[in-house]
């Protein structure tokens, strides 16, 4: 499967533990995206990055929320001293730059706080 | 008022018809229309891709964007029950959802009944 893959699937926390998401895009794809999905809604954008750089944040993105994409591949996605608001679906989508709004989402990681 | 308008349904319909599903939206600096389907508990997958005013088909769906009155539009023919999935439009240009991110309606869940 050549698609955009996220690793867990599922992640129950504990309010005030840190969580750490992966995300690998399709090969090729030199442009990764983070949003975020809660129930009854479509997925809001958090950051997206341009091979290692990070070139956008939304607002959404509080201090307590770090990505990474040290080399260009996979993203890491850091939740530090989680709320109970965080509770949502955690979606990576890829694209190349030069159809940089031809988004292909992976399944997602499903995070609830408790 | 949001940037993406949808009404969230559900919309029923029996097999074999044709669905249209409906989107507005505010931002004029929107130039690129996608159309991903959702089922539960699964990432979006895309399934039309836009840009600017006018129609695309693929198969039996067919995209609709209307750039003077903001309007887009997603029609499927001969409906199956597998098309029941969550719809949602999203919309990409520079705007609140960042230069790149894309900005999402709410989605419309849409039953097909055998």
């Amino acid at each position: 499967d050549t698609g955009v893959s996220q690793d867990p699937r599922h992640k129950i926390t504990k309010r005030g533990q840190n969580v750490t998401f992966r995300c690998d895009p399709i090969s090729e794809h030199n442009r990764l995206y983070w949003y975020r999905q809660t129930l009854g809604q479509g997925p809001e954008f958090l950051t997206y990055f341009q091979n290692e750089a990070q070139l956008e944040k939304s607002r959404l993105l509080s201090d307590r929320f770090s990505a990474e994409r040290p080399k260009g591949s996979f993203s890491t996605l850091e939740i530090q001293r989680t709320e109970q608001g965080d509770s949502a679906m955690y979606l990576c989508a890829s694209s190349l730059g030069l159809s940089p709004y031809e988004q292909y989402f992976g399944p997602g990681t499903r995070l609830t706080v408790t | 008022q949001k940037e993406v308008e949808q009404d969230p349904g559900p919309l029923s319909v029996p097999e074999g018809a044709i669905v249209s599903l409906n989107c507005t939206y505010s931002n004029s600096a929107f130039q690129y229309f996608m159309w991903y389907r959702q089922y539960s508990r699964k990432g979006p997958e895309l399934l039309m891709y836009t840009y600017s005013s006018g129609n695309k088909e693929d198969g039996r769906f067919t995209a609709q964007v209307d750039k003077s009155s903001k309007y887009i539009s997603l029609f499927i023919r001969d409906s199956q029950p597998s098309d029941s999935a969550t719809y949602l439009c999203a919309s990409g240009g520079y705007s609140g959802g960042g230069a790149d991110g894309l900005t999402f309606g709410k989605g419309t869940h849409l039953i097909i009944q055998p």
